[in-house]
């Protein structure tokens, strides 16, 4: 399969850890995505690379986020000092150039406890 | 920035029978509407799309229409089948914000 991946699927932790996800997009696509969403929401919008830059951060991204996309293909997102309010679906989209058709993972669900 | 309404937020409909979901947008420059559909526990899969210079687009019983002067597109579901329960996000591409806004999804049950 050469969709999308992300790992982990799920992760629990305790309100004030740090958390890492990771994304691999489909091997061509040069946009990768990172979206979030709440229960009974649609995704919203956090931020996007163009193949290793970072060109967009929506306000919804605190300073408590960070993600990186080194070499252009993978992507991680970390999130510091998390908060009871960071629970939710964090979902890794790709696309070949904006306005394509974007491509979602299975998503990481994280839950602070 | 772009705003995404759709309506319903739920729809029963009978196995068989037709589901019409309908979503408004706010960004006259907005040019591409993907539809998703996403199963518990799934990330959202797309099913259809449509671009601003076509009025309508047909997949097999999956259809989209699309009216620019109204800012309004619509899913329309044919023969609806069990399989198609699920929740349904809108969504508009806007170029000047380079991102996608969803709409807030409409949770399907198609009753047998």
């Amino acid at each position: 399969d050469t969709g999308v991946s992300q790992d982990p699927r799920h992760k629990i932790t305790k309100r004030g850890q740090n958390v890492t996800f990771r994304c691999d997009p489909i091997s061509e696509h040069n946009r990768l995505y990172w979206y979030r969403q709440t229960l009974g929401q649609g995704p919203e919008f956090l931020t996007y690379f163009q193949n290793e830059a970072q060109l967009e951060k929506s306000r919804l991204l605190s300073d408590r986020f960070s993600a990186e996309r080194p070499k252009g293909s993978f992507s991680t997102l970390e999130i510091q000092r998390t908060e009871q309010g960071d629970s939710a679906m964090y979902l890794c989209a790709s696309s070949l150039g904006g306005g394509s058709e974007q491509y979602f993972g299975p998503g990481t669900r994280l839950t602070v406890t | 920035g772009e705003n995404v309404e759709q309506h319903p937020s739920t729809l029963s409909v009978q196995e068989g029978d037709s589901a019409v979901i309908k979503c408004t947008y706010s960004d006259s420059a907005s040019n591409y509407f993907p539809w998703y559909k996403q199963e518990l526990g799934k990330g959202p899969q797309l099913i259809i799309d449509i671009r601003s210079n076509v009025g309508e687009k047909k997949d097999q019983r999956i259809a989209v229409t699309l009216n620019k002067t109204a800012k309004h597109f619509s899913l329309h579901i044919t023969e609806t089948q069990p399989e198609d329960s699920a929740v349904y996000f809108c969504a508009a591409w806007s170029a000047a914000g380079n991102k996608l806004t969803f709409g807030g999804g409409t949770r399907v049950l198609v009753k047998p």
